[in-house]
């Protein structure tokens, strides 16, 4: 079946832009989650979600960073005024249970930002 | 908060040589320990995983070990092949938490034919 989808695959914004990434998970899938990758780096966890539920947001680097899953399935991670330290690929990844059981996740191909 | 070390940042072998990949976290709650690949540009896949029940779990090639008492886990692959070129990536996951994971810095193995 599908995988992880996310859109676009690359954006680039000037700083000041607001910008908004897009995930599609694995149809069913419960859990969502949002990463943060650096060039260079291990992927870092931005926030959760299960279902509809915003379970923990404690990874967002600043009130700047908004997620949503209105309806359990499609999320969107939004940046308003992009600064240039936000430059770097943001993953999504799902995995079919709730939380409190790990679980395989699942990720898409990531959208890379880059922020001039 | 739990914390992974990854060894060595690169690591370059000769094909058909084995590869070791090492990785120690802090926390012991931590259950859950899996590895994924990642090619260039590409979406980090997973290629093994293992749970703190068992000490390995091996899957054709690739095999992972796990020591509880020392927090660390270990992948080896063996037979290496230049398709085993790329990033590869340790994590931890806690137990009774939603299940998100802390990666290490990643290990870029190279194998050269």
């Amino acid at each position: 079946g599908a995988g992880v989808s996310q859109s676009p695959r690359y954006k680039v914004a000037k700083r000041g832009q607001d910008v908004a990434l897009r995930c599609d998970p694995i149809s069913g899938h419960v859990s969502l989650f949002w990463y943060q990758q650096a060039l260079g780096q291990g992927p870092e966890f931005l926030t959760y979600f299960q279902n509809e539920a915003q379970l923990d947001k404690s990874g967002l680097p600043s009130d700047r960073f908004f997620a949503e899953r209105p309806e359990g399935s499609v999320s969107t991670l939004k940046i308003q005024r992009t600064q240039q330290e936000d430059s770097a690929v943001y993953l999504c990844a799902s995995s079919p249970l709730a939380g409190g059981r790990t679980d395989t996740q699942y990720f898409g191909p990531g959208t890379r930002l880059t922020v001039l | 908060g739990e914390n992974v070390e990854q060894h060595p940042s690169t690591l370059s072998v000769q094909e058909g040589d084995s590869a070791v990949i090492k990785c120690t976290y802090s926390d012991s709650a931590s259950n859950y320990f899996p590895w994924y690949k990642q090619e260039l540009g590409k979406r980090p896949q997973l290629i093994i995983d293992i749970r703190s029940n068992v000490g390995e779990k091996k899957d054709q090639r690739i095999a992972v070990t796990l020591n509880k008492t020392a927090k660390h886990f270990s992948l080896h692959i063996t037979e290496t092949q230049p398709e085993d070129s790329a990033v590869y990536f340790c994590a931890a996951s806690i137990r009774g938490s939603q299940g998100n994971l802390i990666f290490g810095k990643g290990t870029k193995l190279s194998v050269k034919p």
